[in-house]
């Protein structure tokens, strides 16, 4: 069975911080792609990244930046410098080859603080 | 490009009575459809996909139903709406390739059962 744990449930930072959000999977297929979305208030989730779990590179969007590393099973999002903007609930979600299924983490709430 | 729309956007029902929330999708042909509630604080269930028209597989057995009449409208249903049925009702589309979906999300419904 697959598994996506958020650990943390809210964070709090100060604009211009950088803070990291964790996420940490299970699986037993090889083959797997993990994703990071966004809710910000309004409620409608935007798609940030899907990676593959044969591409452990890790990626660059402006200020944002993912790090997937297999061996700890952990696909960990990065924001540099918060802005206000930044503030909504971030999910990391899992779906396993061949399967229409994405499991979805309980969500880690970010406030930016100005 | 892609759209997809959702209504209504709020909606206020009492106990015991039915529902239809429905989704379309525009600017793709033969998506995958699929039906998530998020209770307050909580992260995404998945509650039905769709592969094609009239194909529904649930996830969760529940007094929600879904249908699919056309080939980018999705629907779903309930004949007595329960108190826990209140939530935020999400409808995503992917573009229905070999693998698991990049899911894309709606403006969601908030039902609220009193």
């Amino acid at each position: 069975a697959q598994k996506v744990t958020q650990a943390q449930t809210e964070i709090s930072v100060v604009e211009k911080e950088d803070v990291t959000l964790d996420c940490v999977y299970e699986t037993r297929d090889t083959t797997y792609y993990l994703f990071w979305y966004k809710q910000p208030p309004s409620g409608e989730l935007v798609f940030l990244i899907r990676r593959n779990s044969f591409d452990e590179q890790n990626e660059i969007s402006g200020r944002y930046s993912w790090n997937f590393q297999k061996s700890t099973s952990s696909f960990n999002f990065t924001i540099t410098a918060s802005q206000v903007v930044d503030s909504a609930v971030y999910f990391c979600a899992l779906s396993e080859a061949g399967r229409q299924k994405v499991t979805f983490g309980t969500g880690t709430k970010l406030q930016v603080i100005p | 490009s892609q759209t997809i729309h959702q209504w209504p956007a709020t909606l206020v029902q009492p106990v015991g009575s039915p529902l239809s929330l429905e989704c379309t999708v525009e600017g793709t042909s033969n998506p995958n459809l699929y039906w998530y509630r998020q209770a307050a604080g909580r992260g995404l269930q998945l509650l039905f996909y769709s592969v094609g028209i009239g194909q529904i597989s649930s996830e969760v057995p529940q007094n929600l139903s879904a249908s699919r009449p056309q080939d980018r409208q999705f629907i779903l249903s309930s004949k007595k709406l329960l108190l826990s049925d209140s939530g935020f009702y999400l409808c995503a589309w992917g573009p229905g390739l070999v693998g698991p979906d990049t899911q894309y999300f709606g403006p969601g419904t908030r039902l609220t059962v009193l």
